[in-house]
């Protein structure tokens, strides 16, 4: 059972230079997630996805986009990657249906990005 | 502004003592609460949860409470092990028009000696 796998696991980027932070998942999950992780902080939400073809701006949008085109996948792009965005990346998902929702958020391994 | 407070910031106790970890939140409307366990280098995983109706619940040599009255939560930990070294993050769901928003605190990080 893979669960949520995030790739790359580390990433370094000059600035200026863009990626693709890929996130799959296989549990079927409608929901995901992106959050950043700086040290000694709490994650942050970037953007959150309720279902293929829909996303939603999170906590800490700027300078990220995200896409939804299948239920499975959902990644993050960075276009001009800033040393601000140097932090670990954690992608998530879990499964909702209408109401309040108790399950839990499966996270990927991380991706630990910086940007020099 | 919903907000998720832990304290202590860090911990440091001997194997096979116990410890107790706190969470305060002011998340409206509630949802349900979670505690994760997050390893060096790893995603966190989920040790409990816990919705409005609950007090506490156990996983193994972890305890969590729960007062939604108060909007606090604990997590105790007994008999520690070298291996329950991590950062202990307390999250909290709120349910927000359309989507189950899930705010974060800043995590205990705990280190366990021998």
């Amino acid at each position: 059972n893979a669960g949520v796998t995030q790739t790359p696991k580390f990433r370094i980027l000059k600035i200026g230079q863009s990626m693709t932070l890929q996130c799959a998942q296989d549990m079927n999950h409608n929901y995901m997630y992106w959050y950043r992780q700086d040290p000694g902080m709490g994650l942050k939400l970037i953007y959150y996805s309720v279902g293929a073809g829909i996303t939603d701006k999170g906590e800490v949008p700027n300078g990220y986009n995200v896409s939804r085109s299948t239920t499975e996948d959902f990644p993050l792009r960075l276009e001009l990657a800033a040393p601000s965005q140097t932090s670990v990346y954690f992608c998530a998902s879990s499964y909702l249906t209408g109401g309040a929702g108790n399950t839990e958020a499966f996270f990927g391994q991380g991706t630990r990005l910086t940007v020099v | 502004k919903n907000q998720v407070e832990q304290s202590p910031q860090s911990l440091i106790i001997l194997e096979g003592k116990n410890c107790t970890l706190q969470c305060n939140y002011t998340v409206s409307p509630f949802s349900n609460l979670r505690w994760y366990k997050q390893d060096t280098g790893r995603g966190p995983v989920s040790l409990t949860i816990m919705t409005f109706s609950e007090n506490t619940k156990s996983n193994g040599r972890y305890t969590a409470t729960l007062d939604a009255d108060t909007k606090q939560s604990s997590l105790h930990i007994t008999a520690s092990q070298l291996s329950d070294s991590a950062s202990y993050i307390c999250v909290v769901s709120g349910w927000a028009g359309g989507g189950n928003k899930l705010t974060f605190g800043t995590g205990t990080q705990l280190k366990v000696e021998l």
